[in-house]
Formats: structure tokens, sequence, C-alpha cells
């Protein structure tokens, strides 16, 4: 069964709006959430790290005031596109890791803004 | 920090033909190195792991080589079937506590029946 449960699947909005994808654990406590995003046709680029009850570690090149990161549980993980524009359409996908190494990966959030 | 790069972006065999997809990583510290399948629209899926500890890795008609003095490894597919078309994604990580995972750029992988 799923081991990370993603939410939306798939989103469509409005420029200048703000989009909030969440990631569920599913019986077991997600201290670390990574966020990716894929464009199509290309490879999944990390954007940031989560960490239960601390901030958001980003990668160079994310902005961190428009991809906001939340974890403030162990079983819960959200990122927020706020503002979003066009160039912002992709699919967001979470993943986390349970023992070591192996990363289990959300359903996938396809986003399209308009 | 870690680069991992990947070839050939793309790749077509004949259904029963091998398909090998090579890998080549940056930082020497790295000692975990996943292979993912990912088809269009889905979560990508762990095929394969191999730990730096170890030099060959084999699971049915999927295995996986590494030389971590040339730090590179690769993917071989054997008696390829026309559902093994996706797109393969080799990562590298250093396992110390959940580290993150990079992923190379993907090979897109075609198995013409």
């Amino acid at each position: 069964g799923a081991v990370v449960s993603q939410h939306p699947s798939w989103v469509i909005c409005k420029s200048g709006t703000s989009v909030k994808i969440e990631c569920r654990s599913l019986d077991f406590q997600a201290t670390t959430m990574f966020w990716y995003r894929q464009f199509p046709k290309q490879s999944l680029m990390l954007m940031a790290t989560s960490n239960e009850g601390s901030k958001a570690t980003y990668e160079q090149g994310v902005e961190k005031d428009k991809f906001l990161i939340n974890h403030a549980s162990l079983t819960l993980s959200t990122l927020t596109v706020t503002s979003a524009h066009p160039e912002d359409s992709s699919f967001y996908i979470c993943s986390t890791p349970r023992g070591i190494g192996e990363l289990f990966f959300g359903e996938g959030s396809r986003l399209t803004v308009l | 920090g870690e680069n991992v790069e990947q070839h050939p972006s793309t790749l077509s065999v004949q259904e029963g033909d091998s398909a090998v997809i090579k890998c080549t990583y940056s930082d020497s510290a790295s000692n975990y190195f996943p292979w993912y399948k990912q088809e269009l629209g889905k979560r990508p899926q762990l095929i394969i792991d191999i730990r730096s500890n170890v030099g060959e890795k084999k699971d049915q008609r999927i295995a996986v080589t590494l030389n971590k003095t040339a730090k590179h490894f690769s993917l071989h597919i054997t008696e390829t079937q026309p559902e093994d078309s996706a797109v393969y994604f080799c990562a590298a990580s250093i396992v110390t506590s959940y580290d993150k995972v990079i992923f190379g750029p993907g090979t897109s992988l075609s198995v013409i029946p």
C-alpha cells in the first residue's frame, strides 16, 4: 500500500493565486520530507528539504518566499506555491526516506497555472 | 555538491534484447545508488539499488554494477519486454541519516515489440 499520500493529484489555478500541496506519511513518522519539481521530459529537481519542527532547507535558485514549506508534524508536510504564474506549472512530488536510503514518493501533483 | 550524469538520454531496443544505462557521479562520499523507473504521470518506483560495499547486484532480469574508483554505475536489463518501456533515473546519495538523493537526467527507454 501507499506509504506517502499526496494531494491534490492535479490542480488548475489562475495566475496570482496560491496553491497548497499536502503530503502525509501513512503508518510511520516522516522526520524528513524532500520536495521535488519535475518539468515535462526532465529529471526530478530537488527544491527543498523539510524537517519536522524546523525551517526547510532550500536548494540554490529556489525562492523560499514563493515555495513555502511547512512540516509541523511527523505525518504532514505541505508545499504552498504562492502567487503562482504559468512558469510554475509543473509536476511536484514529495518523498521521504525510510530506512537507510530508499525514498518513498507521494503520487505527485500536477499543477497548471492559467 | 553531488552531480549525476546519465547516458544515453534515449534508448530504443528490440524486445528480447538487452538495455544498458550508464551513470557517473561526482562526490566520492556517495555510498548509495538507487535506480528508479517512472511511467508517464506516475511516481518513480525503485527497481534496484546498490551500496558502495558491493560491486554488483542482480534481481531477475535487472542488474546493477558499481565502480567506485571510476565513480560510475550501470543498469543492465536483459530480455527486455514492452512493459519495460519507461523513463529510468539513476541517483546517488550519502546515506548518513536521510541525506538528500540527487537524480540523473533520465533515460527514456523504448522496447519495440
